[in-house]
């Protein structure tokens, strides 16, 4: 089983152009999220959608859209890249919200310049 | 309230040595207390839980410390090796509620 796979692993982008991060999970979780990891500020919660269809901001949503596409899949969207955006972005699993564990992805680089 | 604060930030220990890493919390209703260890270009991986209704947890070196009054929690890591070199996190989460994540703990560990 893969788990968690995010694609890319790394992205090069320009100010103004935009993508999609993709995310997929084969463990029936119903709950994914999207995060970001800057040096010295640990991981903060862009969105999450707490199962199939539904979908809420977390602590640093603006700049992102999400698609929650069907059980497995979550999508984040930067419409308009900034450099601010530069970052690590991890997507994660889990059962449900509360007292489950997490299962995170490997991660994607992403580099605004 | 939903705050989880970790510290240090970063330590430093010889191999063998028992670094420590320290969580507080304010919000009572937490009752799920995880830690993860990341490793350098991967993402973080759950390492050991626990609940409130207990006040230690041990899985191999690793121990978990809770002590509901003060609303703190810790990680010891027994005997460290090298290898234990990595990104440590804390988090917190109530009942039907996503975790909340402590700023992480940059453990080094030099032979």
């Amino acid at each position: 089983n893969a788990g968690v796979t995010q694609t890319p692993k790394f992205q090069v982008l320009k100010t103004g152009q935009s993508m999609t991060l993709q995310c997929a999970q084969d463990m029936n979780h119903n709950s994914m999220y999207w995060y970001r990891q800057d040096p010295g500020m640990g991981l903060r919660l862009i969105y999450y959608s707490a199962s199939e269809g539904t979908t809420d901001k977390g602590e640093v949503p603006n700049g992102y859209n999400v698609s929650r596409l069907n059980k497995r899949e979550f999508s984040l969207r930067l419409e308009s890249a900034a450099p601010s955006q530069t970052s690590v972005y991890f997507c994660a699993a889990s059962r449900g919200l509360g007292n489950y564990g997490y299962t995170f992805g490997s991660g994607t680089r992403l580099t605004v310049v | 309230q939903q705050q989880v604060k970790q510290s240090p930030q970063s330590l430093i220990v010889q191999k063998g040595g028992i670094p420590i890493i320290n969580c507080a919390y304010e919000n009572t209703a937490f009752d799920y207390f995880p830690w993860y260890q990341q490793f350098p270009g991967k993402g973080p991986a759950l390492l050991i839980a626990i609940r409130p209704d207990v006040s230690e947890k041990k899985e191999g070196r690793f121990t978990i410390s809770f002590n509901k009054s003060a609303k703190q929690f810790s990680l010891h890591i027994m005997d460290s090796q090298p290898g234990d070199s990595a990104t440590y996190f804390c988090a917190a989460s109530s009942g039907t509620d996503k975790l909340i994540f402590g700023t992480g703990t940059r453990l080094q560990v030099f032979p």
